[in-house]
């Protein structure tokens, strides 16, 4: 079946550590996003990518970095720079833009 | 002022009830329109998806885009106990980065 898959489900970090987390689709779609979801504020765009090679930054990319060699993945990389890491990060796919989003189960990030 | 405001509720309706959720956005430029349902501890579905204005009806769900006012509507009949879920709303003007709702939450009582 296609989707998306993030890993891990649960992720646990030092305070100074960087982390990485993992997004994978088999859907072929062109365009990831990465977003941050905490209680009470809606989904807030951290990077997006539209094509292999390219991203940019949404409006939270402070502390995080993203690579897109492959269509398939898109990891997120939550650096020591991020001040407050601790959310629910969700990973989406769109076939083009403009459509709707295929989210991923989401990865709980927490810092210790 | 936020792109975007929902009411986070909590909302509560009897099984069967007709369930209204709305969202108002500021930008008139806004064309892009969907609504999503999130069940706890999992990412968002799709449910409802329109372009520029009008209605789209699907099964017991009916989305509805009012331009004039900025205010976006998704309308569900005959709630079932399973329709308990946190809504979102996500508005764009450009398809490339949506702004999303704080969501609502639902609970449909047997």
């Amino acid at each position: 079946d296609g989707g998306i898959t993030q890993s891990p489900k649960y992720l646990f970090r030092k305070e100074g550590q960087n982390v990485t987390l993992s997004c994978e689709q088999n859907l072929n779609h062109d365009a990831m996003y990465w977003y941050r979801q905490d209680p009470g504020q809606g989904l807030r765009l951290i990077y997006y990518s539209q094509i292999v090679n390219d991203f940019q930054k949404g409006d939270i990319a402070e502390g995080y970095s993203v690579s897109r060699e492959k269509k398939e993945s898109f990891p997120l990389t939550v650096t020591s720079a991020q001040k407050n890491p601790t959310a629910f990060y969700l990973c989406a796919s769109s076939i083009v833009q403009g459509e709707g989003y295929t989210f991923g189960s989401g990865t709980r990030l927490t810092v210790v | 002022q936020k792109e975007v405001e929902q009411d986070p509720g909590p909302l509560s309706v009897p099984e069967g009830a007709i369930v209204s959720l709305n969202c108002t956005y500021s930008n008139s430029a806004f064309q892009y329109f969907m609504w999503y349902r999130q069940y706890s501890r999992k990412g968002p579905e799709l449910l409802m998806y329109t372009y520029s204005s009008g209605n789209k009806e699907d099964g017991r769900f009916t989305a509805q885009v009012d331009k004039s006012s900025k205010y976006i509507s998704l309308f569900i009949r005959d709630s079932q106990p399973s329709d308990s879920a946190t809504y979102l709303c996500a508005i764009s003007n450009t398809g490339n980065q949506f702004y999303f709702g704080t969501g609502t939450s639902l609970t449909v009582i047997p």
